[in-house]
């Protein structure tokens, strides 16, 4: 089992809806959680970052985290086609001081 | 105020021959990482540096790799006898500090590819 995973996509959703991208975890051990944005050919950039249960929110992006349900989230609202990239979610490690990344699940936005 | 930069941006090598791949993180920063992303892939942890110490190699792919950190400034990635595996793009990072709360910020990465 990965240590952080993510469906690879693509999610295809159109312009204006709600594109939900999920994430699991294994280690319990993580506290911090991270989502970045990567668009093909550059290097990722950060979207949120959560280390609290529940939702926070920073303008059109939400993210979600379920500790007891090693699960965390990330809501785009109003998507746009400047939206499409991959997202990677990422785990930070206490005890190794590694964050941890999961595959990435690649977002298309329909116009 | 100047980013994390990398150099050089691409890298085409002959199976065999040795490569160094450059960091310079931003200032003040005094963690600083390697990933390795394969085509399609996620990211792939290599190893961390604080100042200038890195405290587990574990999870550098094979004895041919190896990293230094100068102080809290540059570090270097040197790969040796390089394969057709190694081919990837190399990215470095680089964090206020360790703690797990701080934002990494990625350089535009080195591609590399082994002929």
């Amino acid at each position: 089992q990965k240590e952080v995973e993510q469906n690879s996509g693509p999610l295809s959703v159109p312009e204006g809806a709600i594109a939900s991208l999920n994430c699991t975890y294994s280690d319990r051990g993580s506290q911090s959680f991270f989502w970045y944005r990567q668009y093909s050919g550059k290097s990722p950039e950060l979207i949120m970052f959560i280390y609290s249960n529940g939702d926070k929110e920073d303008g059109r992006f939400t993210a979600q985290l379920n500790k007891a349900s090693q699960y965390v989230s990330l809501l785009i609202r109003d998507s746009q086609p400047s939206d499409s990239a991959t997202y990677l979610c990422a785990a930070w490690m206490d005890s190794s001081y590694k964050l941890i990344f999961g595959s990435g699940t690649r977002l298309l936005v329909r116009p | 105020g100047a980013g994390v930069s990398q150099s050089p941006s691409n890298k085409v090598t002959e199976k065999g021959k040795d490569v160094e791949l450059r960091c310079d993180p931003i200032s003040g920063h005094t963690a600083l990482y390697w990933y390795r992303q394969r085509l399609g892939q996620g990211l792939e942890f290599l190893i961390y540096f604080q100042g200038n110490s890195a405290p587990d190699k574990s999870g550098l792919p094979s004895d041919r790799f190896s990293a230094e950190r100068t102080g809290e400034s540059v570090s270097t990635l040197t790969i040796q006898r390089t394969q057709q595996e190694d081919s990837a793009v190399y990215l470095c990072a680089s964090s206020l500090n360790l703690a797990g709360n701080n934002e990494q910020f990625f350089g535009p990465g080195t591609r590399l590819t082994v002929l």
